[in-house]
């Protein structure tokens, strides 16, 4: 149990459509990163947050974007789905930007149809 | 995107044997992290090494930093039921926000 909590589990969308995701961070974790990982693959970084600034982004288009709250939970957020976007969304907390060290939750199916 | 090289990518073993993997990388870390993935679930840490040549042990498991900061292993004494799953190594560059992952290692175990 890392207390890394993602929302919803799963969930199905139409392409084109919009997604919101949502994680709360372990307590004391000012430092949020987001992951897809498709089927077969391992993680692929998105983007970090940290106290609610982006500090890092992957290779992802700007669709992808997200936010950090002063609670230091995080959205991510996906416009105009495309089928390849279906994957395992999986978000990681740290206590601190530097820290080499992330807690993952169990993550967010996302079906694109 | 970037990933690591990970073998093997699949493993089939009777339930007692050793299991050793490992990873490869054409650029170098300063961090090696290895995590475990159970079906519906995320990567849960095993093991981190922070410098070359470091070996660490975590009960059944031992894992170590390559001399050259571009590999890592990780070995699995007396196999049991529960160390099914897919295990993943993980780099960090100095300074770099991301981990870079490799393609996972599916353990099988026959009881």
């Amino acid at each position: 149990e890392t207390g890394v909590t993602q929302s919803p589990t799963h969930l199905i969308k139409t392409r084109g459509q919009q997604v919101t995701l949502r994680c709360s961070s372990q307590s004391g974790h000012n430092t949020v990163s987001w992951y897809q990982q498709a089927l077969g693959q391992g993680p692929q970084f998105i983007f970090q947050y940290y106290r609610e600034e982006e500090n890092g982004r992957g290779n992802f288009p700007p669709r992808f974007s997200g936010l950090q709250f002063p609670n230091y939970s995080s959205e991510l957020n996906v416009n105009a789905l495309e089928l390849d976007d279906s994957a395992l969304y999986l978000c990681a907390s740290s206590p601190g930007r530097t820290t080499n060290i992330q807690y993952f939750g169990a993550g967010t199916r996302l079906s694109v149809l | 995107g970037q990933q690591l090289n990970q073998s093997p990518q699949s493993m089939f073993i009777q339930e007692g044997e050793d299991v050793s993997m490992n990873c490869t990388s054409s650029s170098i870390f300063n961090t090696w992290l290895w995590y475990k993935q159970d079906p519906g679930e995320g990567p849960v840490l095993l093991i981190a090494l922070y410098k070359a040549g470091e070996l660490t042990s975590n009960g059944r498991l031992t894992a170590q930093f390559g001399i050259t900061r571009k590999d890592s292993f990780l070995n699995i004494s007396a196999s049991i039921p529960s160390d099914v799953g897919i295990y993943f190594c993980a780099g960090q560059a100095q300074g770099a926000q991301k981990l870079v992952f490799g393609q996972g290692t599916r353990l099988t175990i026959n009881p």
